[in-house]
């Protein structure tokens, strides 16, 4: 079982719908979550962080939290073009000193 | 502006030659990290540093070597034992410990020809 999982995708959205994406973990004393957005050929780019269970918002972005389900989902609203990218779930596991990335989930959203 | 600087953006490598890829951070991080990114693919965890003098493998540290003599510099060295290297790398550094998301250099990527 791999450490992070995701959907590879693509996850095909019309312009102006929510993308939802999910992730799930296997080290249950994981303490911290993140969401990075990558564009094809460039560095990931941090878009969200969650620590507690339950929802953050943050913009057009939400990220969904449930530590006894071990899986961090992330929404995004009102979906634009430039929102097509690979998301890119990352865990800090128990041990606290790394941070580990699921496989992607391409989305691709459409005029 | 402080930031992680990688070099080069391009590097192409003939089999059975070493490389050593650039990372030069100045936003004071105690600790830095290398890893790899295949085509479609998630980031994997090739090495890490928490402090100076001091490093530990990740996942997938085979055919790779590091060294941290300065807290601002964590260069790797692909070497010829990495029988896959082509692929794109990328270095990042936070502050050990911390809960909040890595920064990351730009990347290097590595061909081999």
């Amino acid at each position: 079982q791999k450490e992070v999982e995701q959907n590879s995708g693509p996850l095909s959205v019309p312009e102006g719908a929510i993308a939802s994406l999910n992730c799930t973990y296997s080290d249950r004393g994981s303490q911290s979550f993140f969401w990075y957005r990558q564009y094809s050929g460039k560095s990931p780019e941090l878009i969200m962080s969650i620590y507690s269970n339950g929802d953050k918002e943050d913009g057009r972005f939400t990220a969904q939290l449930n530590k006894a389900s071990q899986y961090v989902s992330l929404l995004i609203r009102d979906s634009q073009p430039s929102d097509s990218a690979t998301y890119l779930c990352a865990v800090i596991g128990a041990a606290g000193n790394k941070l580990t990335f699921g496989g992607g989930t391409r989305v691709l959203v459409k005029p | 502006d402080g930031g992680i600087t990688q070099s080069p953006k391009y590097l192409f490598r003939k089999e059975g030659q070493n490389v050593t890829l650039s990372c030069e951070q100045n936003l004071n991080h105690d600790a830095m990290y290398w890893y790899r990114q295949d085509p479609g693919q998630g980031l994997r965890l090739i090495y890490y540093s928490q402090i100076v003098n001091d490093f530990q493998k990740g996942d997938i540290a085979e055919g790779y070597s590091v060294s941290r003599e300065k807290k601002e510099s964590f260069p790797l060295t692909v070497t010829s034992a990495q029988k896959n290297p082509t692929a794109f790398y990328l270095c990042a550094s936070s502050v050990p410990g911390q809960t909040y998301g890595y920064t990351f250099g730009s990347g290097t990527r590595l061909t081999v020809v």
